[in-house]
């Protein structure tokens, strides 16, 4: 149980277009979802924390414009990279909440590669 | 100075032996103390939990959280080469709620 997924896995993309991520919660209910960054050999950074029906909440830094995040039901929540430039390339990871214990469950992340 | 801070490595050890993976923090709301293992290109998955300070054991996983020092660790005995990843701390003040990760450390079991 608790299985969260993430498509695409990986994804290259140009300079300028746009990439969806959606992370899924399989199994359970998600009151609250998470998007992390992840640079090579560097630690997870929050990006921002979503909750079901309501706007995301945004880490200081993280522009909200550019990272779109929509949490459109308690199993789906989507990131949207827009306008992606070279220094977007990363590794994209969520994680689900089920509320009423203290254990996210994360995704196994997208590649963004922006050329 | 970082919130969370792990020793990058890389650590190499043989397999069998002991090994010691440590965090300091400098946060004393942080009562929720976990470990994850992370394989290449892969989301990270939970090793251990711990709330507030002492010990708790699960098979070959120790994991010892030190309020007082603000020091975790996680030690993994008699260690396998499936055992090679990059060990994550975590921690967060509020339960589920905006974990805070150290920067990982890459481990290598040599067989």
């Amino acid at each position: 149980g608790a299985v969260v997924s993430q498509h695409p896995s990986r994804v290259i993309c140009k300079s300028g277009t746009s990439v969806k991520i959606e992370c899924r919660s399989l199994d359970f209910q998600a009151t609250t979802m998470f998007w992390y960054r992840q640079f090579p050999k560097k630690s997870l950074m929050l990006m921002a924390t979503s909750n079901e029906g309501s706007k995301a909440t945004y880490e200081q830094g993280v522009e909200k414009d550019k990272f779109l995040i929509n949490h459109a039901s308690l199993t789906l929540s989507t990131l949207t990279v827009t306008s992606a430039h070279p220094e977007d390339s990363s590794f994209y990871i969520c994680s689900a909440w089920p509320g009423g214990t203290y254990e996210q469950y994360f995704g196994p992340g997208t590649r963004l590669t922006v050329t | 100075q970082k919130e969370v801070e792990q020793d990058p490595g890389p650590l190499s050890v043989p397999e069998g032996a002991i090994v010691s993976l440590n965090c300091t923090y400098s946060n004393s709301a942080f009562q929720y103390f976990m470990w994850y293992r992370q394989y290449s290109r892969k989301g990270p998955e939970l090793l251990m939990y711990t709330y507030s300070s002492g010990n708790k054991e699960d098979g070959r996983f120790t994991a010892q959280v030190d309020k007082s020092s603000k020091y975790i660790s996680l030690f993994i005995r008699d260690s396998q080469p499936s055992d090679s990843a990059t060990y994550l701390c975590a921690m967060s003040a509020g339960g589920a709620q905006k974990l805070v990760f150290g920067q990982g450390t890459r481990l290598t079991i040599n067989p």
